[in-house]
């Protein structure tokens, strides 16, 4: 059973500030990684994929990944209200005996701004 | 407007009743898969299919069926729903090599 494991929550941060949002996963075999933003009753929706190990900024999302240490994470600079929603991490992983991948989702981190 | 659209929105079902949910996308994309989203449980994968003629079993699979006629369609059928198949069902699409795109989802309600 392949496991993703995502800070609880639910965490609660002040506008502006930084909301830093942690994964682990299991399956050294995870090709590339993605975070979902979901609003309640809403769908899933990609705001980020990174497949390397290192930083990816993307105006003020920021994921960081070390495949060595299995850990996956989502920066929120200068967070906004608009940014309270659940957040989904999601490695890849290639399904056997074909070329294409599934996703496997953690729980969710439930993120709320505070103005 | 290109992307994945479901149907219905949202369904009560009686215990036993046969239900198909449907699931429709226009991005021409091969690979296809529906989830289902629990309270405190995260999206979990029932079914996936590569491509059309060919459709593949996630982790939670028992009680649901799929087919993949086309590239366009890919529905899900509950033969005999049950209670526990109350939940929040969720289409989406993929060209394979990256993002999964959802749909808007289907809630069920299973009685």
């Amino acid at each position: 059973q392949k496991e993703v494991e995502q800070n609880s929550g639910p965490l609660s941060v002040p506008e502006g500030a930084i909301a830093s949002l942690n994964c682990t996963y299991s399956d050294r075999g995870s090709q590339s990684f993605f975070w979902y933003r979901q609003y309640s009753g809403k769908s899933p929706e990609l705001i980020m994929s990174i497949y390397s190990n290192g930083d990816k900024e993307d105006g003020r999302f920021t994921a960081q990944l070390n495949k060595a240490s299995q850990y996956v994470s989502l920066l929120i600079r200068d967070s906004q209200p608009s940014d309270s929603a659940t957040y989904l991490c999601a490695p890849r992983v290639r399904l056997r005996g074909s070329t294409l991948g599934r996703l496997y989702f953690g729980r969710g981190t439930q993120l709320t701004v505070w103005p | 407007i290109a992307g994945i659209t479901q149907a219905p929105t949202s369904q009560i079902l009686a215990a036993g009743r046969r239900m198909t949910l449907r699931c429709t996308q226009d991005m021409r994309h091969n690979a296809m898969y529906w989830y289902r989203q629990d309270l405190g449980l995260g999206l979990r994968l029932i079914h996936y299919s590569n491509t059309a003629g060919t459709t593949g079993k996630g982790e939670v699979p028992d009680g649901y069926s799929v087919s993949r006629a086309n590239t366009d369609d890919f529905p899900l059928t509950l033969a005999s729903a049950v209670p526990s198949q109350t939940s929040v069902y969720f289409c989406a699409s993929s060209d394979g090599a990256s993002t999964q795109y959802f749909g808007p989802g289907t809630r069920l309600t299973v009685l």
